[in-house]
């Protein structure tokens, strides 16, 4: 069974604090994704990677970086984590095919006090 | 750009009725479409796809979708609800030959009355 592990799925941090989510695949994808998840507002692309140490910006990058130092981990890094970053933060993976659909972890909640 | 619109933020429906969830997109190319279902403090599970073919898919759970290309819309549908299937929905849209992330719609909660 196909699987994408997030490390945490409940975060407290505090204003200020550099936080890193961690995601880890196992299916071999090429391609590795962060999205954020607020009501109202569906999922948001953060930052995606198409190949080790290769990244672009989502949609909303501002205020977050990636690091894929190896092909099936992909890590979310806030530098300095504000109020307005508490979220659902939802992994995902999938193979280079346009055709194929991604694979989800089961998410991060953060909240940042 | 790639955009996907789901207008309704929930719907209601009684349990063995059939039920609709709307989705619409736009795209500069050729749409690959999918919907995917949440459930509560989950993450997101696929559903089903389109890429090509035939307009009406097939399913996980029952579920189907109609692919209307004059129209730019990809409703899920199901013709007897469950209980079971009260969750959050999304409609995603990859163009065909462009950026290799999904767009998602905002996402509409289905609410199956017993």
């Amino acid at each position: 069974d196909v699987k994408v592990t997030q490390s945490s799925r409940y975060l407290v941090k505090r204003t200020g604090e550099k936080v890193f989510l961690e995601c880890v695949q196992d299916m071999d994808h090429e391609n590795m994704f962060w999205y954020r998840q607020d009501p109202g507002l569906g999922l948001r692309l953060i930052y995606f990677s198409y190949d080790v140490k290769m990244k672009e910006k989502g949609d909303i990058p501002e205020g977050y970086s990636v690091s894929r130092e190896k092909k099936e981990r992909f890590s979310l890094i806030l530098e300095s984590a504000s109020t307005n970053q508490t979220s659902m933060y939802l992994c995902a993976s999938s193979t280079l095919f346009g055709t194929t659909e991604a694979f989800f972890g089961q998410g991060t909640r953060l909240t940042v006090v | 750009a790639q955009s996907v619109a789901q207008p309704e933020d929930q719907v209601n429906v009684a349990e063995g009725n059939p039920l609709t969830v709307k989705c619409t997109y736009s795209v500069s190319g050729n749409p690959y479409l999918f919907w995917y279902v949440q459930y509560p403090n989950r993450g997101l599970q696929f559903l089903l796809k389109y890429i090509t073919g035939d307009n009406l898919v097939k399913g996980s759970y029952g579920f189907e979708a109609e692919f209307n290309k004059s129209q730019t819309s990809f409703h899920l549908k199901k013709p007897s609800a469950l209980v079971s299937d009260s969750a959050l929905y999304f409609c995603a849209v990859r163009e065909g030959t462009g950026r290799r992330a999904l767009t998602f719609g905002s996402g509409t909660r289905l609410q199956v009355q017993p």
